[in-house]
This record gives C-alpha cells, sequence and structure tokens, in this order.
C-alpha cells in the first residue's frame, strides 16, 4: 500500500514568493495533519483536519499561512509571502478514524525541505 | 504548559547492549503515549503506543514502560543492533494532539 505521499520533496524559493506543500493522505484515513520540524523547535503541529474539516489551526504561525483539503486525498499548505523564517522541513500525516486523535499512530510523509533564501 | 523533556545529547551504546532512552513530561497526564522513529531525511514511523492503564508494551527487541506517578516513560531496545541507530521521538498525547518531545538520537557502535 502506498504511503503518505508529499510533494515536493525539496524546495528553494526566494523571499516572497509564493509556496504551495502538497500532501496525498492513506486512502481511507480520515485525520491529516501538518508539522513543521526546525532544529530548534522539533516537530510543531500546524494545523490538522478530521473528514477534511479544519479542527484545529492553533499551530499555525501566522495569516500568511493556510491550508486547505478539498477532498479526501489531497491538502495543500501555502505559505504566501515567504519568509527566509520559514525554512524547515515541513510534514503530512495521516491517521484512521477510530477512536481519539492521541490513540492511533500517525503515518508520515518524507517531508519537504523548504528553503526560503 | 505541557512539557515534554528528552535526553537532548546522543546515546552511545554498544552493539549487542540494552539501549534505555527517557521521556519525561510536566503539567499534565497523559490517556496515551506513541514512540516514534526517525531516520535522517526520512518521517517518524510509529513504533509503539502505551495506554495510561498500561504499565508496560513489547514489540519484539522494544519495550516500553509508562509511569503515571513519576511522568515518565522508558523505551528499551534489547539486543541492540546498528540498524537501530536513529533519532526516537515521543509523544504523550496532550488535551487535543500529540505533544512531542525533541527526540534523542542513538547511536549503535559494531
Amino acid at each position: 500500500d502506498a504511503g503518505v505521499i508529499q510533494s515536493p520533496r525539496h524546495e528553494v524559493t526566494e523571499m516572497g514568493q509564493e509556496v504551495t506543500l502538497r500532501c496525498k493522505p492513506i486512502s481511507g484515513h480520515d485525520y491529516l495533519f501538518w508539522y513543521r520540524q526546525t532544529m530548534m523547535r522539533g516537530l510543531e503541529l500546524l494545523i490538522y483536519f478530521n473528514n477534511n474539516v479544519p479542527i484545529d489551526d492553533s499551530g499555525m504561525p501566522e495569516d500568511r499561512f493556510s491550508a486547505k483539503m478539498p477532498n479526501a486525498s489531497f491538502s495543500t499548505l501555502k505559505i504566501q509571502p515567504s519568509e527566509p523564517r520559514d525554512s524547515a522541513v515541513y510534514f503530512c500525516a495521516s491517521s484512521t478514524r477510530t477512536g481519539r486523535v492521541g490513540n492511533q499512530p500517525q503515518h508520515f510523509g518524507d517531508g519537504t525541505r523548504l528553503s526560503i533564501l | 504548559s505541557q512539557k515534554i523533556e528528552q535526553n537532548s545529547e546522543a546515546l552511545n551504546i554498544q552493539e549487542g547492549k540494552t539501549a534505555t532512552l527517557t521521556c519525561n513530561y510536566t503539567n499534565y497526564s497523559p490517556a496515551y503515549l506513541q514512540w516514534y522513529r526517525q531516520d535522517p531525511g526520512r518521517g517518524p514511523v510509529f513504533l509503539l503506543l502505551i495506554r495510561e492503564n498500561e504499565k508496560e508494551k513489547r514489540k519484539e527487541r522494544l519495550k516500553v514502560t509508562f509511569d503515571t506517578t513519576l511522568k515518565q516513560s522508558l523505551f528499551h531496545i534489547t539486543a541492540s543492533q546498528p540498524a537501530d541507530s536513529a533519532t526516537y521521538l515521543c509523544a504523550p498525547f496532550g488535551r487535543y494532539q500529540l505533544i512531542w518531545g525533541a527526540g534523542t538520537k542513538l547511536i549503535i557502535k559494531p
């Protein structure tokens, strides 16, 4: 079975440009999470969806960040305009519906390494 | 605020020995706690989940304990192998979401 698929794997762009990260969760999973990982702050939850609906976006750092999930098989995380401090690895993860969020494993993609010059 | 602490320095273990990693949490009482493995350039991979009413959980060479009194989880790898070298993350469940530790880098030397 295919795991969580993220694209692109690497993105290098200049400050001020719009960046769009993409994620395809595992089929049948109805929770989707977006994380950011840096050396300084570790793994931080940005936002998560349940059945395509955003449930908690309190981790989204600023209005420059937005996330959408138009259907069960696709989500995007957009940064506009991008800044050098947004440089990080962005992960998408998905999990099944059974039980509460905390008692199900999360399945991660291999991330997008984003560098803003 | 909810806080997670893992060994900040890398842990060097001789092959064949047992590696023990520590995860301490403060200011809350998680109902579940998960452990993940992360290799360089890859996303975290789920290893084990333990519930607050379980003292211990095992999977092959892995063992996790959960002490709600000490607010601590220990992660053991027995008969360690160089292939076990990775960063290990603990993630206790907070009020609404997993709260992630910074991870401990484990190095198994042949």
